[in-house]
């Protein structure tokens, strides 16, 4: 099972890109890599996911590199709405797949 | 997107008691769905494991009598907290995977307190 590490917290302004890197030094082969964003009291929410190169959707990319042992979640142009704990997982697709959350990025987003 | 509904929001119950919570997958087949527990502050503690028509596998440290998890349909589980203690005060979180399982979805979420 691929460890994950993040920086505990980061600080923001609004307007600001924010790029999170999640290491993952012993991903297997078949693991995908899958953002989630939480809210208090609330369950987490998938952001994006990705295997490989670039991913983007309508709120946010994803970048990994060739050697997939980090990945950067971006989140372009932040809003206070934006201040949240954000997850990275990685995980096997089709697989025995037991999903650990590590201790997250709590990202505040300042006005 | 896929959607999972938990039931209840909150619930306040006395020491002694058991406490149901539900989940639910609304749009899809869940095969397999996950319950976390998550105190403030912190992140999610996976309790358990449970796929459809089978026992739930527990982590380690987790009481599989006091947290009893039944996964009887395709697009329900449930978790029942028995002889509920304040020390069980907590988030309870539930997820579910489809066919393709790296992908979770989370139900809003139950605050438990015990008095």
């Amino acid at each position: 099972l691929a460890k994950t590490t993040q920086p505990i917290s980061m600080d923001s302004y609004e307007g600001q890109e924010v790029n999170i890197t999640c290491s993952h030094n012993n991903i297997a082969t078949n693991d995908y890599i899958t953002w989630y964003q939480q809210f208090p009291s609330q369950g987490p929410r998938f952001i994006i996911q990705g295997y490989k190169t670039k991913v983007t959707n309508e709120v946010a990319s994803l970048f990994i590199p060739a050697d997939r042992k980090s990945s950067t979640l971006s989140l372009p142009r932040v809003s206070l709405s934006d201040t949240a704990v954000y997850y990275c997982l990685v995980g096997e697709s089709g697989g025995s797949y037991i999903p650990t959350f590590g201790r997250g990025t709590s990202l505040i987003v300042h006005p | 997107g896929a959607v999972v509904s938990q039931h209840p929001s909150w619930v306040i119950c006395k020491s002694g008691t058991s406490v149901k919570i539900e989940c639910r997958s609304l749009d899809f087949q869940a095969t397999t769905m996950f319950w976390y527990r998550q105190f403030p502050k912190q992140s999610l503690m996976l309790m358990a494991t449970s796929n459809e028509g089978s026992k739930a596998t527990y982590e380690q440290g987790v009481e599989k009598d006091k947290f009893l998890i039944n996964h009887a349909s395709l697009t329900l589980s449930t978790l029942t907290v028995t002889s509920a203690h304040p020390e069980d005060s907590s988030f309870y979180i539930c997820s579910a995977t489809g066919t393709t399982n790296e992908k979770l979805f989370f139900g809003s979420g139950t605050q438990l307190s015990v008095l």
